[in-house]
């Protein structure tokens, strides 16, 4: 089936150092890919959606300049956290519609990453 | 707007007993509904979905059913096991939202042997 991709799947980094994470689309083609952050015990929250090419869609509240999205190709997406804080810290998760148009078969999701900054 | 309301947990139960997780949701248009579960440090996979009304999904002994009438999709399992012990989150899609798929905030299950 259809797979997402992403690494690292965790990473220790200091404060005000950048981390970026990868997300591939590995049989399939993703024009979109949806970011999302999920504090402990929580939900997840939608940060962003990328689209192949152009720029990212930002959820209120998201602060663009800080986690920068880039979807350079059809199988490849990138989060990057800038100039990271603790506060920082959480689970980044990528999904990737299964179609392309339409939602009926559902998403198929990254396995996450864990980002501790310290 | 778009929104899932599910029960909170955490859920114990013991090993063979019967599993409802309640899931609501509110929502314009013609959305479909999922069912995902996300195990320990892990993430999230698909475990079922419903794209019409009535429609039944079903998936590793899990079922639900999408019901319009009541807006929900409550999740039922008839025995589970330990292996079953994770975080389930009810969630919805629609055209009119675009295409966002809207997450409940997740029910834990932890299944005693």
């Amino acid at each position: 089936g259809a797979v997402v991709s992403q690494h690292p799947s965790w990473v220790i980094c200091k404060s005000g150092t950048s981390v970026k994470i990868e997300c591939r689309s590995l049989d399939f083609q993703a024009t979109t890919m949806f970011w999302y952050r999920q504090f402990p015990k929580q939900s997840l929250m939608l940060m962003a959606t990328s689209n192949e090419g152009s720029k990212a869609t930002y959820e209120q509240g998201v602060e663009k300049d800080k986690f920068l999205i880039n979807h350079a190709s059809l199988t490849l997406s990138t989060l990057t956290v800038t100039s990271a804080h603790p506060e920082d810290s959480s689970f980044y998760i990528c999904s990737a519609p299964l179609e392309r148009t339409g939602t009926e078969h559902g998403y198929t999701f990254g396995s996450g990453t864990r980002l501790t900054v310290v | 707007g778009n929104s899932v309301t599910q029960m909170e947990g955490p859920v114990t139960l013991s090993e063979e007993a019967f599993l409802t997780i309640n899931c609501t949701y509110t929502a314009t248009g013609y959305p479909s509904l999922f069912w995902y579960v996300q195990y320990p440090g892990e993430g999230l996979q698909l475990l079922l979905k419903a794209t019409k009304a009535d429609d039944k999904g079903s998936n590793k002994g899990f079922e639900a059913t999408y019901r319009k009438e009541t807006t929900s999709f409550h999740l039922e399992k008839g025995s589970v096991q330990v292996s079953d012990s994770a975080v389930y989150f009810c969630a919805l899609s629609s055209n009119t939202g675009g295409f966002k798929t809207i997450f409940g905030a997740g029910t834990r299950l932890f299944v005693k042997a």
